[in-house]
């Protein structure tokens, strides 16, 4: 089946440090890819949506300053958290979409992202 | 309130049971309702999907969908230790973009 690559799988980093975080749709071209984060034992919170080529549409409460996300090519997308605080720490989650929904939407591994 | 309900659990249950997961939800404009499995540390996959309200099997997996109740149930039949997972529900609608809303998971314990 198709897969999603997502880099790095864990990263620990110094507060007021950014990171960036790569989702690849790996055997198909993704139309649009989300990002979610999802704390321990809660639902999955869907973060952004990004359409190749356009800018990403934050869900409600998002910073889209700290939280900055780029779908520059239909095979890739990057999240990067700008001066990462401890309250960040989370793990983040990607999927990608293809033609032919929702078969064909599928999810990265994740990153679990560590903020000291 | 949450838009979707799932009880975390977690659910232990002897190896060859039949296992129940179910979700509530509040929005009735949901028409697409899907089950996903997450193993540890790793990104969901998806079991099944349902289109509005009716029951879908798949091998040892039926889902089913009571739109009247808002009310969403996973069965597994026949249930593996290879089944131990966190199962998660998410809904979507078409007005909304078909952006998934998903229930916070339901921890399962397959024993052997």
């Amino acid at each position: 089946g198709a897969v999603v690559s997502q880099h790095p799988s864990r990263v620990i980093c110094k507060s007021g440090t950014s990171v960036k975080i790569e989702c690849r749709s790996l055997d198909f071209q993704a139309t649009t890819m989300f990002w979610y984060r999802q704390f321990p034992k809660q639902s999955l919170m869907l973060m952004a949506t990004s359409n190749e080529g356009s800018k990403a549409t934050y869900e409600q409460g998002v910073e889209k300053d700290k939280f900055l996300i780029n779908h520059a090519s239909l095979t890739l997308s990057t999240l990067t958290v700008t001066s990462a605080h401890p309250e960040d720490s989370s793990f983040y989650i990607c999927s990608a979409g293809g033609q032919g929904w929702p078969e064909k939407l599928f999810f990265g591994s994740g990153t679990q992202l560590s903020v000291l | 309130q949450k838009e979707v309900e799932q009880d975390p659990g977690p659910l232990s249950v002897p190896e060859g049971a039949i296992v129940s997961l179910n979700c509530t939800y509040s929005n009735s404009a949901f028409q697409y309702f899907m089950w996903y499995r997450q193993y540890s540390r790793k990104g969901p996959e998806l079991l099944m999907y349902t289109y509005s309200s009716g029951n879908k099997e798949d091998g040892r997996f039926t889902a089913q969908v009571d739109k009247s109740s808002k009310y969403i149930s996973l069965f597994i039949r026949d249930s593996q230790p290879s089944d131990s997972a966190t199962y998660l529900c998410a809904m979507s609608a078409t007005e909304y973009g078909n952006k998934l809303v998903f229930g916070a998971g339901t921890i399962l314990r397959v024993k052997s």
